[in-house]
């Protein structure tokens, strides 16, 4: 079946260090991909996604490129703030398997001053 | 839009109460998901409905729990009775199926306390 693996955590940085968390993943089908961040006391919030190979999506600075021959959806960002500092979540869509997103185990950021 | 809007934001209720927790999807989304957090077991999907039906309990841990969509607005999860061990952050999502990919919206989470 589908899933998602992410590197097990905390990553801890100091502002300004470049972070890469890693994020592979397996599928039946055509997969979209997404990045989920979750802060202190909230809820999930889309970070950013792709719909197909070779995609990238990009937000706050945060980016991802959809790789189909190595089937990853690696998050990066050139230089992290202390503000960043939350749970990261990788996540798969495959409407022609399921109609759930399939959530890897998340992956804790810290970055100190 | 408003967003996904959970009620209670925060819960403390004693051993063996019944404790309801509610959620209104976004306007026009015909996905609602329940998820439950905890910090040993993570995130877990309990229930999912589509147009109002559900389609997969898979994940209720026991009969205890139990969800209802009674319309397309709104979302109940059940506890009866609660338990100490039932202590967690439970997530209501929406999202809508005729995009060819399942992006959800994730409401604040109720932090429930069971003593």
């Amino acid at each position: 079946g589908d899933s998602v693996t992410q590197m097990e955590g905390p990553v801890t940085l100091s502002e300004e260090a470049f972070l890469t968390i890693n994020c592979t993943y397996t599928a039946t089908g055509y997969p979209s991909l997404f990045w989920y961040v979750q802060y202190p006391g909230e809820g999930l919030q889309l970070l950013l996604k792709a719909t197909k190979a070779d995609d990238k999506g990009s937000n706050k600075g945060f980016e991802a490129t959809y790789r189909k021959e190595t089937t990853s959806f690696h998050l990066e960002k050139g230089s992290v703030q202390v503000s960043d500092s939350a749970v990261y979540f990788c996540a798969l869509s495959d409407p022609g398997n399921t109609d759930k997103l399939i959530f890897g185990t998340g992956t804790r950021l810290q970055v100190f001053p | 839009d408003a967003g996904v809007i959970q009620s209670p934001r925060h819960e403390v209720t004693e051993m063996g109460q019944e404790v309801t927790l509610r959620c209104k999807p976004i306007s026009g989304h015909d996905y609602l998901f329940w998820y439950r957090q905890t910090m040993m077991r993570g995130l877990e999907l309990l229930i999912y409905f589509n147009n109002n039906v559900p389609i997969d309990d898979s994940g209720m841990p026991e009969d205890r729990f139990s969800a209802k969509m009674p319309n397309a607005s709104f979302s109940t999860l059940k506890i009866q009775p609660s338990e100490p061990r039932d202590s967690a952050v439970y997530f209501c999502a929406s999202s809508w199926g005729d995009r060819g990919y399942y992006e959800q919206y994730f409401g604040p989470g109720t932090r429930l306390t069971v003593t």
